[in-house]
């Protein structure tokens, strides 16, 4: 079956604009998460949903990150105002749940923000 | 807290010799272990888990892990690199997020793999 997709797959965008970043998961997945990949941080946790809901946002970066998911699907990344450190690879993954501890990544999108 | 040490961001081999990545952890509680691998551009693809079943974890490509809980290490081996096995591989432990069923990976720092023909 579908893997998980993200779009865009490349960004480019100038510092202080906003950007947003979808994830489709898998089919049938109830659980969706965010990491961030650059060079100086290696892979960071941000943020995770199980269904629609985020119980904990305490991984965002900063208040200018935002996330949602709707109909326990599609997810966005929102930065707002975005800077240069912002620039990164966000990967998207997916797990049935439940017990269910596999997560399955995206291809990314990388971000540049000039 | 958890945390994963790969040891080694660069390791090189020749076609055909052995490949040991390795990987230490720390985890409070008894972990769930993983290796993933990134091709160039691409995103990650698991390549095996270790989930207090059998310590020895078989996975894709010819891939297998030992989980060795006296040295909390979980080193990844390849008995014949090939060319294609030229990647990124990262190492990570999963705990238990608040919200039932749920799981944050902390990932190590990494290890590229080159194989010199």
């Amino acid at each position: 079956g579908a893997g998980v997709s993200q779009s865009p797959s490349n960004k480019v965008t100038e510092k202080g604009k906003d950007v947003e970043l979808r994830c489709d998961p898998i089919s049938g997945h109830t659980a969706l998460y965010w990491y961030r990949q650059s060079l100086g941080q290696g892979l960071e946790f941000l943020i995770y949903f199980q269904g629609n809901s985020a119980p904990d946002k305490s991984g965002l970066p900063s208040d200018r990150f935002s996330a949602e998911r709707t109909g326990g699907s599609v997810s966005t990344l929102t930065i707002q105002r975005t800077q240069q450190e912002d620039s990164a690879v966000y990967l998207c993954a997916s797990s049935l749940g439940t017990d269910q501890e596999t997560q399955y990544f995206g291809p990314g999108t990388r971000l540049l923000v000039l | 807290a958890q945390s994963v040490t790969q040891l080694g961001s660069h390791v090189s081999v020749s076609e055909g010799a052995l490949v040991l990545l390795r990987c230490n952890y720390s985890s409070s509680v008894p972990p769930y272990l993983f290796w993933y691998v990134q091709y160039p551009n691409q995103g990650l693809q698991l390549l095996l888990k270790y989930t207090s079943a059998a310590t020895l974890v078989k996975g894709i490509n010819g891939f297998e892990a030992e989980f060795k809980k006296s040295e909390t290490s979980f080193h990844l081996t390849k008995p014949s690199a090939h060319m294609s096995d030229a990647a990124e591989y990262f190492c990570a432990v999963s705990l238990l997020l608040s919200g039932a069923g749920s799981y944050q990976l902390t990932f190590g720092k990494g290890t590229k793999l080159s194989v010199i023909p």
